[in-house]
């Protein structure tokens, strides 16, 4: 069975740190390029980042440019979003998802990580 | 960036109608890459349609989406109460690929 399975969300104090994990199993990780969505009662939802297939190259939202860092580790098919930093905006859940977002639509989805950054 | 506004923002019909979800984008979208999105309550998002008109693995062909440039379409041939849900387009021809504010979809 394909499937994505989010971890990492939690309560986080503005200005502080989180890193969410995104396992992949039932399909060949490595072949596929990923991407972060985050979903807000507010704002919908919104493309974050994505990463090669490789690793080698990523993407971000304007938003959160210098502040999150997508990554990967093929061996262990997981996704990885390093988030510092962190707003009051950037409450949201996120899901991990296949594909860059950019000719590519978004077929396989996680269940989402609810993060929360208040104080 | 592309802007897509979806209309109407809540519908309400009874089972067995026809639905119509539109999706206005701010300028063409490249070479149809338009998809739809249903998401239910508490789950996360199924793509439907890409390609503005091709279905998804799985999905019953009561689902169409149809359209070009800056006008697309999804409709629902036969709505049935397991289609209760938000539906979203998207478009992910241009930088950065965004999404529709969504269209509610309840039964009566």
């Amino acid at each position: 069975e394909v499937q994505l399975l989010e971890s990492g969300g939690g309560l986080v104090q503005p200005g502080g740190s989180l890193r969410l994990s995104c396992a992949a199993s039932g399909f060949a990780f490595s072949n596929y390029a990923m991407s972060w969505v985050r979903q807000t009662p507010g704002t919908g939802l919104e493309w974050v980042s994505a990463i090669s297939r490789s690793g080698d190259t990523t993407y971000y939202v304007d938003s959160v440019k210098g502040r999150f860092t997508i990554s990967r580790d093929n061996s262990k098919s997981t996704l990885y979003l390093q988030m510092n930093s962190l707003r009051a905006e950037d409450t949201a859940t996120y899901y991990c998802t296949d594909g860059s977002g950019t000719y590519t639509a978004f077929d396989i989805w996680g269940q989402g990580t609810m993060v929360t950054v208040s104080s | 960036e592309i802007v897509l506004t979806q209309s109407p923002g809540t519908l309400s019909l009874s089972p067995g109608e026809r639905v119509t979800l539109s999706c206005r984008a701010s300028q063409s979208v490249s070479s149809s890459y338009l998809a739809w999105y249903q998401q239910k309550p508490g789950q996360a998002p199924r793509l439907l349609i890409f390609g503005a008109s091709s279905r998804a693995t799985g999905i019953p062909d009561r689902f169409s989406g149809s359209g070009s440039g800056t006008d697309f379409t999804l409709t629902i041939s036969r709505v049935e109460p397991e289609d209760v849900a938000m539906y979203y387009c998207q478009q992910y021809g241009s930088s950065p690929q965004t999404f529709g504010q969504g269209t509610k979809v309840e039964i009566k």
